[in-house]
């Protein structure tokens, strides 16, 4: 069965230090990643797709098959970044997506 | 831009009540789903709809029943509430994979259940 693993349940980083929230996923076919986030008092809306590419609020996410993994990644982290991520899994054919348990990311002015 | 809609942000009812919470989405989305939200489990799918009528159980069914009589809307029942189901529940829907891959899914604002 698939599964997606967060290790960090909370993530404090200093204002305009490096960010990397860690995904780390099981899956033996090709899988598809996706970031999404949820802002204080906000819908969980997706923030960016392996897929895709690209660089959305300046966060990229590269999927390495090799390990298993689909890190989110961010040069300086700003104040606005304080929210809740998950990583989820895409399987082929399957309209469902797998969760991870989250990491709260809390940015310290 | 897609909007999902859940009928209620806050919600109290009392054990043994039979529960209804109400999603509607407004962009022909075939596919809706049912999540529970709980702090350290992330979220976790509840029930799953392809198409009216059409259900799939998801990881953690038990308790729950859904019913999809239109495809906007989509309806999570409590049969029997009890306080292991005081939880933040979350309504989300998705247009069809296309050649198998998966599309991203749209949420709404959740709906903040306890059960007393």
């Amino acid at each position: 069965a698939q599964r997606v693993t967060q290790p960090e349940k909370l993530l404090s980083v200093f204002k305009g230090a490096p960010v990397e929230l860690k995904c780390n996923y099981s899956y033996s076919g090709s899988p598809e990643l996706f970031w999404y986030v949820q802002y204080s008092r906000q819908r969980l809306q997706l923030l960016l797709r392996h897929i895709s590419r690209e660089s959305i609020k300046g966060f990229t996410a590269d999927l390495n098959k090799g390990e298993t993994s689909f890190h989110l990644k961010k040069p300086f982290a700003q104040e606005e970044d304080s929210a809740m991520y998950y990583c989820a899994l895409g399987t082929f054919g399957n309209e469902k997506l797998t969760f991870g348990t989250g990491t709260r990311l809390t940015i310290i002015p | 831009d897609v909007k999902v809609t859940q009928s209620s942000r806050y919600l109290v009812k009392r054990t043994g009540e039979k529960v209804f919470l109400e999603c509607v989405q407004d962009m022909d989305h075939e596919n809706m789903f049912w999540y529970r939200q709980d702090p350290g489990l992330g979220l976790r799918l509840i029930y799953f709809s392809y198409d009216v009528k059409m259900k799939e159980k998801g990881d953690i069914p038990e308790g729950y029943s859904v019913s999809r009589e239109k495809k906007e809307r989509f309806s999570l029942i409590l049969e029997s509430a009890s306080t292991n189901q005081t939880s933040m529940y979350l309504c989300a829907s998705s247009p069809p994979g296309r050649g198998g891959s998966n599309q991203p899914q749209h949420f709404g604002d959740g709906t903040r259940l306890s059960i007393l």
